[in-house]
Order: structure tokens, then C-alpha cells, then sequence
């Protein structure tokens, strides 16, 4: 099992530049999520998704939007990207939602920069 | 709010000694939490959960205990390694989110 995988692991963008990070697990989960990590502030809920078909906002969702595509895949698009977006990235996944008391399991990241 | 501290938010020991890393938390009323480790420039590795009802989890040189009553959890490591080197993360489930701390820089040299 590959676990939870991200695309792209590094990406540079111009401000006003649009991407995606996909995001893919392999474990059957319920529940995705997207963090972002910044220095001094630790990680900081942008999107999840309880289940297939359902998205909701977390702590910081300004400036990105979500797509549950399939039980599998939840990915994070920048329409506009800003400074202020440079951070890096976290997919993570758990059975059900983590109230239940299932642990998240993260990928490897994508780290990101907009000039 | 929830928030969560960790303190100290560095630690540097020679190899050999017994370590404890220290989280606290202010609202109570959380389902779990759980521990983990991140390497410079990677991902989360998920280390203990401790789930609400229980007040300790074990996994080898590692045992992370929880007091929801006082807002404290502490992951305790036993005869540390340089490899142990990283920093380490407790986050409190509340409902369907976690809420991270900032972290523990941890450094173990030989």
C-alpha cells in the first residue's frame, strides 16, 4: 500500500497563477483532509471532507476551493495564487471522521511557493 | 477555542536519556489525541493515539500519556537515539478536526 500520496511534490508560481495538489489514498478511508504548514504556526486545517461527496471548511479556507472526486481522491485548487500562500501542503486520511477516534495517516507534503 | 501549547519548543540531550515532551490543551471535551514525528522536509508519521477513555498508550521506547481533567498529555521517550532527532506534534481530535500544536524541535547527540 502506497498510502497517502501528493502531486506535485514542489511547484513555484506566479501570482495570479491557478493550480491543483491532488491528493490519493489507498486505504479505504472515509475522511481527507487538506493542512497547511507554515513556520511558527504550526498546521492549520484548509478543507475536509467526512465522507464521499460531502466537503466542509476548516480554519483557513480563503483563497482555496475542494473537490472530493471519488472515495480516493480530495484535491485543493489556488484559482488565484498569492504570497501568502506559500506554505506547504498536507493531505491526510482517516477511516471516519477523527471524532470517532481513528488516526490520521499524512503524505509526504507538496511544498509550494508563489512569487 | 481549542489551542494547544507545546512546550519546550526545543530540546537538546545527549544520547542516552530518558526525555519528556510536554503538550497542554484548553478545552477538555476532546475525543483523542495523537502523537507524531516529522523528519526535516517530510511528512507526518502518526506515533500513539490515545484515545479519551484510556490514559496511556505504549509503543517501544515511546509512552504518551493523557489527563483530559487537567488539559495535559506528555510523550515520554526511554534512552533516546540520535535518531530520535525530529520534531514532534501532538494534536487534539475535537469533533471532526484536529488541532495541532507548533511542535517540539527535538535533538539527540551522540
Amino acid at each position: 500500500n502506497a498510502g497517502v500520496t501528493q502531486t506535485p511534490k514542489f511547484q513555484v508560481l506566479k501570482t495570479g497563477q491557478s493550480m491543483t495538489l491532488q491528493c490519493a489514498q489507498d486505504m479505504n478511508h472515509n475522511s481527507m483532509y487538506w493542512y497547511r504548514q507554515d513556520p511558527g504556526m504550526g498546521l492549520r486545517l484548509i478543507y475536509y471532507s467526512a465522507s464521499e461527496g460531502t466537503t466542509d471548511k476548516g480554519e483557513v479556507p480563503n483563497g482555496y476551493n475542494v473537490s472530493r472526486l471519488n472515495k480516493r481522491e480530495f484535491s485543493l485548487r489556488l484559482e488565484s495564487a498569492a504570497p501568502s500562500q506559500t506554505s506547504v501542503y498536507f493531505c491526510a486520511s482517516s477511516e471516519i471522521g477523527s471524532g470517532s477516534g481513528y488516526e490520521q495517516y499524512f503524505g509526504p507534503g507538496t511544498r509550494l511557493t508563489v512569487t | 477555542k481549542q489551542e494547544v501549547t507545546q512546550i519546550p519548543a526545543a530540546l537538546s540531550v545527549p544520547e542516552g536519556e530518558n526525555l519528556v515532551l510536554n503538550c497542554s490543551f484548553t478545552d477538555s471535551a476532546i475525543y483523542n489525541l495523537q502523537w507524531f514525528r516529522q523528519d526535516p522536509g517530510k511528512g507526518l508519521t502518526s506515533l500513539l493515539l490515545i484515545q479519551s477513555s484510556q490514559r496511556e498508550q505504549t509503543s517501544g521506547r515511546l509512552n504518551a500519556s493523557l489527563d483530559k481533567s487537567s488539559g495535559r498529555s506528555t510523550l515520554y521517550i526511554a534512552a533516546s537515539q540520535p535518531g530520535d532527532s525530529a520534531t514532534y506534534l501532538c494534536a487534539v481530535h475535537n469533533t471532526d478536526k484536529l488541532i495541532f500544536g507548533t511542535g517540539t524541535r527535538l535533538q539527540v547527540f551522540p
